[in-house]
């Protein structure tokens, strides 16, 4: 079964609307990846996160590790149409395989 | 972006065939990695290689077989292509290890009629 779970699936906003998808596991990570993949693309590495709690931060993009590093989320503030696209998380499940997991993916639309 | 390469980025076969993927990469890096990217499944693991010649199982590894005899390129074959093998197949490079960031390819639309 999907060991990392990814919500939601798609999101449609606004343009200037706040957006965030969130990564779950049920056991603890490693690490976390983000990438993000423009339609017709390949994903493309936006940033790793390893500390409990870190917290990240690259212009209008926030990316958080839990506490228990059993979760993580990436927030978009103010989304411009550059955005669209869909973003997968992918983590390290320590006891298990020491491979990258990946996530469903969460796809974001976006209206002009 | 770094240097990879794919080929073909598509092909159609017919159900029984046999089909290879080439992925071939200028940045030696010592990872390489296949993935298959299915609707609702986001990326699964299929095959990966640590070396030369070393190369290990992933996820979904049944029906495919790998090899990888020089650092820079490796080949995912399909040994009698099945439907359910229709995907988009990315190749992707790590400098040392999954704790590092992954570089994809640009991806093989792969269709089994």
């Amino acid at each position: 079964g999907q060991q990392v779970m990814q919500i939601p699936q798609y999101q449609h906003v606004q343009e200037g609307e706040d957006f965030t998808t969130y990564c779950n596991s049920s056991t603890t990570l490693s690490n976390i990846q983000w990438y993000k993949q423009r339609p017709g693309g390949h994903p493309v590495f936006l940033i790793q996160l390893v500390k409990s709690g870190e917290v990240k931060k690259q212009k209008r993009l926030t990316f958080q590790f839990g506490e228990a590093k059993k979760n993580s989320s990436l927030h978009i503030t103010a989304t411009q149409t550059t955005d669209v696209g869909t973003y997968f998380c992918a983590a390290i499940i320590i006891q298990g395989a020491q491979k990258l997991v990946f996530g469903q993916g969460t796809r974001l639309t976006i209206n002009p | 972006d770094a240097g990879i390469t794919q080929s073909p980025r598509h092909k159609v076969t017919e159900t029984g065939t046999p089909v290879t993927l080439r992925c071939h990469q200028t940045e030696n890096h010592r990872y390489m990695y296949w993935y298959r990217q299915d609707p609702g499944h986001g990326l699964r693991l299929i095959h990966y290689s640590y070396g030369v010649k070393d190369t290990d199982k992933g996820e979904v590894s049944d029906g495919y077989s790998v090899s990888r005899s020089k650092t820079e390129d490796f080949l995912l074959t399909l040994e009698s292509a099945t439907s359910s093998q229709t995907s988009v197949y990315f190749c992707a490079i790590s400098w040392t290890s999954d704790y590092n960031e992954q570089f994809f390819g640009p991806g093989t639309r792969l269709t089994v009629l």
